[in-house]
Parts: C-alpha cells; structure tokens; sequence
C-alpha cells in the first residue's frame, strides 16, 4: 500500500530557531500534500495544502511566514518552524494525496512530534 | 462551522465484545464521511467512507452508516480483538475539496 514517511519523528529545540520536518510519499506521486496540527486530546487541524510547483494554500489563522512549506517536488514537501516558541510545540502530521488516486485518498505520515523550550 | 464530534474515551472492552463509537457532525452541504484508524507508531489509515445518506461503509468487520436525519456515523463492529486497539477519528469533507475535518479521536483497547 501506498506509504508516507515523516522526519523526523521527534525533535526538540530551543526557542528562536528554526526546524524542518520532512514529508515524503515513498512508493507514488503526490501532486497534493496536506500539513496537519495536533494537540493533545484535540483534532487534527488542517494547516495548509500544498501543490507541487505552487505555493502552499494556508488555512485562516495560520501564520505563513510563521510555518514555511515547500512542496519542491512529487515526492517531498517540508514544513519548517520558523523562530519556534514554546507554544509551536505540538504534533505534526502530514498527509498525501496519489496522483493517480481518487479525490477521497489521503495517505498520512506517522506525524512529528516537536518540543520547543 | 463545520465540525465533528466523537465520543471521549478511552474505550475498554474485552475480545469479542460488541464495540459502538458515536460520531455525530454538523455541516452546511452533504459531506462524505469517513472514520480512520490510528495503530501505534503509524499514520492515519482509512477505515471505511461513505459518500451519500444511507450509505453504508464497512471493511475489516467494522461498519457505519450515514444517517443523514441524526447527522450521525457511528462505527460498530461486532466482536473486536486485541489487534483492534488504536485510535479511531471520524471525519468529513464537503464537495469535492480536499479538506478532511476531523473529531477527536477515540482511543480503544482491547484486553484478552
């Protein structure tokens, strides 16, 4: 089946850095990537849909010079964190979706988990 | 808005208990409504979808049905196992975008 990696699974930094998280589709081509945030005991929240060759779409409320996407190629989108503060940290899930697929079909990542202090 | 909402959990059973998880939305077209699954370590998988009322979605022995008159999409299944403990979400999108919004997740775990 069709298979999405993240990287990397976990990370901690300190505040007023910068970190990126990888998402990858390993095994088929994903002209659309969906970047989600999760935290505890709460839904996942769509941050921002990214297609490839274009900039990313972002969802009300998210900060676009705050969370930087780049979907570069069919394979790979990255999300960084920029200047992270402690209130960034969270999980980060993204998703993607087969170019050959139907509309309905999200493959997603194991998620990132990042800690900021 | 549009939204969803799930029961809390966690949700305890023993093997072969009969398991319900209550999803209900709210949502301003006619959505499509799907529930994924969540096993430890791994990414969200999808479980079962259904595009229009009275649809009904199953696969791996779990069902759900889209009630439109209760706007509601509960996921049953008959007799779980250990290997059903995970995190389930339901979830909905309208029309043909991309856009999947999410309940909270109900965590079950089933005991031997």
């Amino acid at each position: 089946g069709a298979v999405v990696s993240q990287h990397p699974s976990w990370v901690i930094c300190k505040s007023g850095t910068s970190v990126k998280i990888e998402c990858r589709s390993l095994d088929f081509q994903a002209t659309t990537m969906f970047w989600y945030r999760q935290f505890p005991k709460q839904s996942l929240m769509l941050m921002a849909t990214s297609n490839e060759g274009s900039k990313a779409t972002y969802e009300q409320g998210v900060e676009k010079d705050k969370f930087l996407i780049n979907h570069a190629s069919l394979t790979l989108s990255t999300l960084t964190v920029t200047s992270a503060h402690p209130e960034d940290s969270s999980f980060y899930i993204c998703s993607a979706r087969d170019a050959s697929g139907s509309t309905d079909t999200q493959y997603f990542g194991p998620g990132t988990r990042l800690t900021v202090l | 808005g549009d939204s969803v909402t799930q029961m809390e959990g966690p949700v305890t059973l023993s093997e072969e208990a009969f398991l319900t998880i209550n999803c209900t939305y709210t949502a301003t077209g006619y959505p499509s409504l799907f529930w994924y699954v969540q096993y430890p370590g791994e990414g969200l998988q999808l479980l079962l979808k259904a595009t229009k009322a009275d649809d009904k979605g199953s696969n791996k022995g779990f069902e759900a049905t889209y009630r439109k008159e209760t706007t509601s999409f509960h996921l049953e299944k008959g007799s779980v196992q250990v290997s059903d403990s995970a995190v389930y979400f339901c979830a909905l999108k309208l029309g043909n975008t991309d856009k999947l919004i999410f309940g909270t997740g109900t965590r079950l775990q089933v005991f031997p």
